[in-house]
């Protein structure tokens, strides 16, 4: 099962613009993490907010947690080309945080 | 200080026949983890291994055996080949402190025909 789910599924912008992502959960969480996947790589980790926290800044990225609503929002503020890649939230539903769920993932085009 | 690294890059394989894909990382991390990604989907966890000398399934085990080599080790095989196992696979591991970040190596893209 799908426990995260990203929306919008895909998103183009033109640079300097901002880009928003929301992700969905089901279950409680301890924290939940961020990534990035170029085309054809693997996934590098941005940002982790834990389940205390309200909000988290970290560059251009301002990262939002809702645990009310299940839900968190990634804000990528000023995009650039280089910005255009797969976006992922991902949590873990084990009390362990071991077992991770990743959701599908928002494709974001920035254009130049 | 090379990361996570995945061997091979790519492979085909016939229905039927089995391979082992290898991944080792050099970070001293405790936990590793094994990932599909389809098409156009995140990723769906296969196997993880906390600590070394333990294995536990994820989300979609079947068809898939792991074995946590040593602490830096960590290999998938799969027995029989299936169309259905066409995917990306991704390694991945972690520290053991708190809840750190993943750290993903690059891909094995594998074709089962």
């Amino acid at each position: 099962s799908q426990q995260g789910e990203e929306d919008p599924q895909a998103l183009s912008i033109q640079e300097g613009e901002n880009a928003t992502m929301n992700c969905s959960y089901k279950t409680s969480i301890n924290n939940l993490q961020w990534y990035r996947q170029n085309s054809g790589r693997g996934l590098v980790h941005l940002i982790l907010i834990r389940s205390n926290e309200r909000e988290k800044h970290s560059g251009r990225l301002r990262v939002t947690l809702d645990t009310s609503k299940k839900s968190s929002s990634l804000l990528i503020t000023a995009s650039r080309a280089a910005d255009t890649a797969s976006y992922f939230c991902a949590t873990a539903e084990d009390n362990y945080g071991q077992n991770f769920v990743f959701g599908p993932g928002t494709r974001l085009s920035v254009l130049p | 200080n090379a990361g996570v690294t995945q061997t091979p890059k790519f492979q085909v394989l016939k229905t039927g026949q089995s391979m082992t894909l290898q991944c080792a990382q050099d970070m001293n991390h405790n936990s590793m983890y094994w990932y599909r990604q389809d098409p156009g989907m995140g990723l769906r966890l296969i196997y993880y291994s906390a600590s070394e000398g333990t294995t536990d399934k994820g989300e979609v085990p079947n068809g898939y055996n792991v074995s946590r080599l040593n602490k830096r080790e960590f290999s998938l095989r799969l027995e029989s080949a299936a169309p259905s196992q066409t995917s990306v696979y991704f390694c991945a591991s972690r520290g053991s402190r708190g809840f750190f970040e993943q750290y993903f190596g690059p891909g094995t893209r594998l074709t089962v025909t």
